[in-house]
């Protein structure tokens, strides 16, 4: 069964301490591997998205990784502004999106 | 570019009582997914259009949810009966498949948030 699990469930960081968010998964044949941010009371915000293993993508204060078993989100030198709660989905070979629990994050000013 | 619309905003509705919902796609994506999603959770797919077509209503709770894509653009999500456990922000997304980029993540829309007292 295809599956995503983030961790942590939350991240409390000072401002300006950088930190990584980790997504697991399995999933039958992997078609892209999707980063959202969401604000409380809003839909999600597409941030990026890795297709094969080895690929980086940055935007700002964020850079998402992908390996075969999971991906990571870093945050370098976060603001209180990247608070929020950040979502890990994979699409199968299926075409169908599987999301994660989410990681919820606050940065302390 | 218009993201993807939903309404209402919110709903709150006794149970047993029907409600509907309405999403609006970014133009030209031919693909539209209804999700579910409850509180401190990632959002649930309950259904996925293709064009007119829903090519994935797996997770749909046949016995009282349906959905409808016309012309196949918008559509509508039905609740009928409603009950407490349907409590949640209801999420409508849509992405353009088979594009030459092959870009296929989804853009959400603000969702409905559906109070069932």
């Amino acid at each position: 069964e295809d599956q995503v699990t983030q961790s942590p469930e939350a991240l409390r960081l000072q401002e300006g301490e950088s930190s990584s968010l980790n997504c697991s998964y399995t999933v039958s044949g992997l078609r892209g591997l999707f980063w959202y941010r969401q604000d409380p009371g809003k839909g999600p915000e597409f941030l990026f998205t890795l297709y094969s293993a080895g690929e980086e993508k940055e935007k700002e204060r964020l850079k998402a990784t992908l390996t075969k078993k999971e991906s990571f989100l870093h945050i370098t030198a976060p603001k209180p502004e990247d608070s929020a709660t950040y979502l890990c989905a994979v699409q199968n070979r299926d075409d169908k999106i599987i999301f994660g629990k989410g990681t919820r994050l606050h940065i302390l000013p | 570019e218009a993201g993807v619309v939903q309404s209402p905003r919110y709903k709150i509705i006794e149970k047993k009582q029907p409600v509907a919902f309405w999403c609006n796609p970014i133009s030209g994506h031919n693909t539209l997914y209804w999700y579910r999603q409850n509180l401190g959770q990632g959002p649930e797919l309950l259904i996925r259009y293709e064009n007119e077509e829903a090519v994935d209503d797996s997770q749909l709770p046949k016995d009282r949810f349906s959905a409808e894509r016309l012309k196949g653009v918008d559509s509508t999500l039905k609740i009928q009966p409603a009950e407490l456990g349907d409590s949640a922000v209801y999420l409508c997304a849509s992405s353009l498949e088979g594009s030459s980029t092959g870009n296929t993540e989804a853009f959400f829309g603000q969702g409905t948030r559906l109070t069932v007292v």
